[in-house]
């Protein structure tokens, strides 16, 4: 069936650094692919979507490929703040069968002054 | 514009009694969804409506069961409860229920089953 395999967290990055959290997926036909965040105290927010191969979502420096050669939709940052630390949550939706919305499991981020 | 709100933020339930957990959409959706999140995982979907009907169910038993009111605020039920749906249980509402449609969440309802 469909699924989202993120990387396990947490990570732990300094200040500036680069950031990627990996994330595959397994669907049939062509989802739509989101990465949501959930900063210390708040509810889930969406980063950056995008909706077919090759789109590229792109958020407060936060950037996201769709991928379907490689299933995947890696999310990227190329300088990383404290204010980034947060659990993020690649999914994806689909608009037929049992399953409508899959999200990953999330991935801890922590940035370190 | 409102947000989308849950209510209770928490609850306490034994085994094998039912609870009502309720969301009001943000202002202009006619959809909803509800998830469950346990601790540490990523939400599960357990249904969505859409203009009152629903539009799309997960991998739940019938004792997960939902009603979406003509202002498009949404009740989620579970009947029988087992301690294992202690868990956030999550709504979230969009413009029209498409896959492409962002969905904006409430700050969820946690629920301890004893």
């Amino acid at each position: 069936g469909d699924s989202v395999t993120q990387m396990e967290g947490p990570v732990t990055l300094s200040e500036e650094a680069f950031l990627t959290i990996n994330c595959t997926y397994t669907a049939t036909g062509y989802p739509s692919l989101f990465w949501y965040v959930q900063y210390p105290g708040e509810g889930l927010q969406l980063l950056l979507k995008a909706t077919k191969a090759d789109d590229k979502g792109s958020n407060k420096g936060f950037e996201a490929t769709y991928r379907k050669e490689t299933t995947s939709f890696h999310l990227e940052k190329g300088s990383v703040q404290v204010s980034d630390s947060a659990v993020y949550f690649c999914a994806l939706s689909r608009t037929s069968g049992t399953y409508k919305y899959i999200f990953g499991t999330g991935t801890r981020l922590k940035v370190l002054a | 514009e409102t947000g989308v709100t849950q209510s209770p933020t928490h609850l306490i339930k034994t085994r094998g009694q039912q609870v009502t957990l309720r969301c009001s959409s943000q202002s202009g959706h006619n959809t909803v969804s509800w998830y469950q999140q346990a601790l540490g995982q990523g939400p599960q979907f357990i249904f969505q409506y859409y203009r009152e009907e629903e539009n799309g169910r997960g991998n739940f038993p019938p004792r997960f069961s939902g009603l979406q009111f003509p202002n498009y605020s949404s009740e989620l039920n579970v009947n029988a409860l087992e301690l294992d749906d202690s868990a956030l249980y999550l709504c979230a509402s969009s413009l029209e229920g498409g896959s492409t449609d962002t969905q904006y969440f409430g700050p969820g309802t946690r629920l301890t089953v004893l």
